[in-house]
C-alpha cells in the first residue's frame, strides 16, 4: 500500500487566492512525523512545514498552513494568497519515527495564474 | 548555521562508465545522511540512509552503493552506469530529534548516454 497518497497531478490557482493541496497518509506507527517540501523548476526542495502526531494544533509557517485531520489520516497543505513564486512541485512526507524511514508522495505540480 | 552542499550540479556520462557523486553537510556533527533518486515528473525514492560513519542501509537493490568516509561526507558511487541510472539525485541531511526535518541539497543531475 501507497505510504502517502497525493491524488492531485496538477492544480491551478489564481494570484491572491487560496489553495489547498491533497495529502493522505498510511501508517500504524503511532510517532510520525509529516513533512511538506516545494521543489521550483531548480530541482531543489525546499521544507516548509512540519507536523507532527502527537501535535495538538495545526501547524503553521507564514502562509503555509497545514490541515491535520488525524482520523482520517489526511495532512493537506493550504497556501494563502498565493503568489507567482509558489508554482512549483509540492511534495508530501512522512517519517515513522520508530523506524527512521522516509516517504514521499508523488507531488502535485501546482501553477499560480496572473 | 548548517549547510549541505551536493557536486556536481550536472553530469553526462557514457555506460558502464563509473560514477562518483559527493556530498558534504557543514555546521552540524552526527548527521543522518540520505541519497534519493528521482525520475522525471516522479517523487523521490529513498536509496539509501546513514546513521553514523560505515553504518549504510540500502533500501533498493541496484547498481549503485553509497559510503560514508567521515561523519560529514556521503559518497554515491557505481562501478558501472546503466542508463537506467539516469536521473536527479539528491542528497539530504537531518537531525536526530523530534522533528529530524530533511533539508536537501541542490542535486545532480546525471544522464547516462
Amino acid at each position: 500500500a501507497q505510504k502517502i497518497t497525493q491524488t492531485q497531478p496538477g492544480m491551478f490557482v489564481q494570484e491572491k487566492e487560496a489553495v489547498t493541496l491533497d495529502c493522505t497518509y498510511d501508517t500504524s506507527d503511532p510517532s510520525y512525523g509529516l513533512f511538506w517540501y516545494k521543489q521550483p523548476s531548480s530541482g531543489e526542495m525546499i521544507f516548509l512545514i512540519y507536523q507532527g502526531s502527537y501535535d495538538q494544533q495545526n501547524a503553521t509557517e507564514g502562509r503555509y498552513s497545514l490541515n491535520f485531520q488525524k482520523a482520517r489520516k489526511s495532512a493537506n497543505l493550504v497556501i494563502s494568497a498565493s503568489q507567482l513564486g509558489d508554482s512549483a512541485m509540492y511534495f508530501c512526507a512522512m517519517r515513522e519515527l520508530n523506524f527512521n524511514k522516509f516517504y514521499f508522495g508523488s507531488g502535485t505540480k501546482l501553477n499560480v495564474k496572473p | 548555521s548548517q549547510t549541505i552542499h551536493q557536486w556536481p550540479a550536472t553530469l553526462v556520462q557514457p555506460v558502464g562508465s563509473p560514477l562518483s557523486l559527493e556530498c558534504t553537510v557543514e555546521g552540524t556533527s552526527n548527521p543522518n545522511l540520505y541519497w534519493y533518486r528521482q525520475a522525471a515528473g516522479r517523487g523521490l525514492q529513498l536509496l539509501f540512509y546513514s546513521i553514523g560513519i560505515d553504518q549504510i542501509s540500502s533500501e533498493v537493490p541496484q547498481n549503485l552503493s553509497a559510503s560514508r568516509p567521515q561523519d560529514r561526507q556521503f559518497i554515491l558511487s557505481s562501478k558501472k552506469l546503466l542508463l537506467s541510472d539516469s536521473g536527479f539525485y539528491l542528497c539530504a541531511w537531518s537531525v536526530e530529534g523530534a522533528k529530524n526535518i530533511q533539508y536537501f541539497g541542490a542535486g545532480t543531475r546525471l544522464s547516462v548516454l
